[in-house]
């Protein structure tokens, strides 16, 4: 059964501590790996996709990476700005289509 | 129209009612999906379209739960029955196509009292 699994459940960073959000995943082939942002009260909103393991990408002070068995989103000194819940999500099925098994979830404070 | 766009915002219903959820997908995309997010968790799969047709609705928990996507552009999500388990947010997604990626709206929140 594909699986995500996120930790930490909830991270709080002093401004400009950099850190790393950890994504787990089983899944029977996969397709791609997405990373989404969401904040209270919005609806996920799309950061990056991965598909295949030593692939990275950058985005401002996030850069997602991916192994065989994780992903990591590495956060350089965050800002206040970035606090959030940072949400993973493999492809599921073999349609190819975005039917995504999300994580839980990492809820980021960061406080100046 | 810039994103997705879902009505209402907030719909608090009494058990037993009948609900429907609606989406307006970005314009041009073909691919609509709908996922449903309870609190503290990541949003879970309910069903897919591509144009008019349900291309998978494993998703969906039983079947007092029913989409329509009639004209391939608005979606429409119906709940009969309504229980106080159904109580989450409804959240609508679409994409260019199946494979690329999907932006979401802001979600409805359904409260079942």
């Amino acid at each position: 059964e594909d699986q995500v699994t996120q930790s930490p459940e909830a991270l709080r960073l002093q401004e400009g501590e950099s850190s790393s959000l950890n994504c787990s995943y089983t899944v029977s082939g996969l397709r791609g790996l997405f990373w989404y942002r969401q904040d209270p009260g919005k609806g996920p909103e799309f950061l990056f996709t991965l598909y295949s393991a030593g692939e990275e990408k950058e985005k401002e002070r996030l850069k997602a990476t991916l192994t065989k068995k994780e992903s990591f989103l590495h956060i350089t000194a965050p800002k206040p700005e970035d606090s959030a819940t940072y949400l993973c999500a493999v492809q599921a099925g073999s349609g190819g289509y975005n039917k995504l098994i999300f994580g839980a979830g990492t809820r980021l404070a960061v406080h100046p | 129209g810039a994103g997705v766009s879902q009505t209402p915002s907030n719909k608090v219903t009494e058990k037993g009612k009948y609900v429907e959820l609606r989406c307006d997908p970005i314009s041009g995309h073909t691919a609509l999906y709908w996922y449903r997010q309870s609190l503290g968790q990541g949003p879970e799969f309910l069903i897919y379209f591509q144009g008019t047709g349900a291309a998978d609705d494993s998703g969906l928990p039983n079947d007092r739960f029913f989409a329509v996507r009639p004209e391939g552009s608005v979606s429409t999500l119906k709940i009969q029955r309504t229980e106080r388990g159904d109580s989450a947010v409804y959240l609508c997604a679409s994409s260019t196509a199946g494979n690329t990626e999907a932006f979401f709206g802001q979600g409805t929140r359904l409260t079942v009292v």
